[in-house]
């Protein structure tokens, strides 16, 4: 199972953009590469997820160099709101993410 | 889109107690799993059921079984209850196979043993 290693906290001010960096080297060739946010007492919200190169939607990015051995979440402009864990989940889709390890994420403090 | 939703939300149960959490999987998935989350860490797998079978678990013992039923919803049961299985239970749903999709989660069940 790919093991994922992020950084354990990071902090931001309103309005910045924040990219957060996952390595995964061991990452198989069916896995896919998805990213989740938490607030306290919530289960994980779905951000984004992807294969290769570069996928966008309407909050965030996510940018796959060719070998896939990383990958870096990007949060455009953050808000308050967007305090939270983030966690870098690498897995097999057609298999439903068995057994899918979570880390201890990122925790991101945003400020005014 | 109907999400994942779990009940209940909150539960107090005394050490030696039994307990069984309840999910509903989110419309078209056919996969669930459960994730037990202390205090501070991430969520850890429990296991997984597809097609109303076990198929895939984490380091847990026995104690921790669950149900699939023919409507994709599951149910996780905890039998002799230990201080430590204190936490956030988590549910997640998803489509396995071909064109599959994410896990979604459930806002989960807060479980405390006295």
């Amino acid at each position: 199972l790919a093991k994922t290693t992020q950084p354990i906290s990071m902090d931001s001010y309103e309005g910045q953009e924040v990219n957060i960096t996952c390595s995964h080297n061991n990452i198989a060739t069916n896995d896919y590469i998805t990213w989740y946010q938490q607030f306290p007492s919530q289960g994980p919200r779905f951000i984004i997820q992807g294969y290769k190169t570069k996928v966008t939607n309407e909050v965030a990015s996510l940018f796959i160099p060719a070998d896939r051995k990383s990958s870096t979440l990007s949060l455009p402009r953050v808000s308050l709101s967007d305090t939270a864990v983030y966690y870098c989940l690498v897995g097999d889709m057609n298999t439903g993410f068995q057994k899918l390890v979570f880390g201890t994420g990122t925790r991101l403090l945003v400020s005014p | 889109e109907t999400g994942v939703t779990q009940s209940p939300t909150h539960l107090i149960k005394t050490r030696g107690q039994q307990v069984t959490l309840r999910c509903s999987s989110q419309s078209g998935h056919n996969t669930v799993s459960w994730y037990q989350q202390a205090l501070g860490q991430g969520p850890q797998f429990i296991f997984q059921y597809y097609r109303e079978e076990e198929n895939g678990r984490g380091n847990f013992p026995p104690r921790f079984s669950g149900l699939q039923f023919p409507n994709y919803s599951s149910e996780l049961n905890v039998n002799a209850l230990e201080l430590d299985d204190s936490a956030l239970y988590l549910c997640a749903s998803s489509l396995s196979g071909q064109g599959g999709s994410p896990l979604h989660f459930g806002n989960g069940t807060r479980l405390t043993v006295t």
